[in-house]
């Protein structure tokens, strides 16, 4: 079945380092990709999305770029802050109908002032 | 997009008690919604599909006769957790689709059992 494999945390970097969380999919045909994130005690929040290949998702500084040749789709940020201390999730969404959410298993982020 | 407001955002109950938790869809009609569980520091697994007017979709492994879900009307789904345990402890989470490239999910229930 379909699935999402994420790096295991946590990832512990200073602030303004370079962050690149890994993430690969298997799916069959072709799943819309996300990037959601959790704040401690939260819900989650979409961060970026994309929805066909070779399609860059962005936002809040962050990138991922759907590649199907790969399956990947990575997640990037140029420099970090204290502020995106939090759990990142990769998933995707089959794009059969009805929007069921496959996530990974989460990369806990800790940036350090 | 949708807002989907879950209540209460927070329980804690005795064991052996029932507490059901609501997932609303503010602005849109939803057939369906997705009831997620999160155990601390792991990841979000779907329980079940909940479609509106008739009986929901349970993940293998899910008890159906614990975790009672109803979704009576396009706006509200609603998870019952029977007699609770403490293992039930966890963060649900309900997310709604409809015709858009992505899920709305709600902020979550964090069930505590004692």
């Amino acid at each position: 079945g379909d699935s999402v494999t994420q790096m295991e945390g946590p990832v512990t970097l200073s602030e303004e380092a370079f962050l690149t969380i890994n993430c690969t999919y298997t799916a069959t045909g072709y799943p819309s990709l996300f990037w959601y994130v959790q704040y401690p005690g939260e819900g989650l929040q979409l961060l970026l999305k994309a929805t066909k290949a070779d399609d860059k998702g962005s936002n809040k500084g962050f990138e991922a770029t759907y590649r199907k040749e790969t399956t990947s789709f990575h997640l990037e940020k140029g420099s970090v802050q204290v502020s995106d201390s939090a759990v990142y999730f990769c998933a995707l969404s089959p794009n059969t109908g009805g929007f069921k959410t496959i996530f990974g298993a989460g990369t806990r982020l800790f940036v350090k002032a | 997009g949708a807002v989907v407001s879950q209540h209460p955002s927070r329980v804690i109950c005795k064991s052996g008690t029932s507490v059901k938790i609501e997932c609303r869809s503010l602005d849109f009609q939803a057939t369906t919604m997705f009831w997620y569980r999160q155990f601390p520091k792991q990841s979000l697994m779907l329980m079940a599909t909940s479609n509106e007017g008739s009986k929901a979709t349970y993940e293998q492994g899910v008890e159906k006769d614990k975790f009672l879900i109803n979704h009576a009307s396009l706006t509200l789904s609603t998870l019952t957790v029977t007699s609770a345990h403490p293992e039930d402890s966890s963060f649900y989470i309900c997310s709604v689709s409809g015709d858009w490239t992505e899920a709305f999910f709600g902020q979550g229930t964090r069930l505590t059992v004692v």
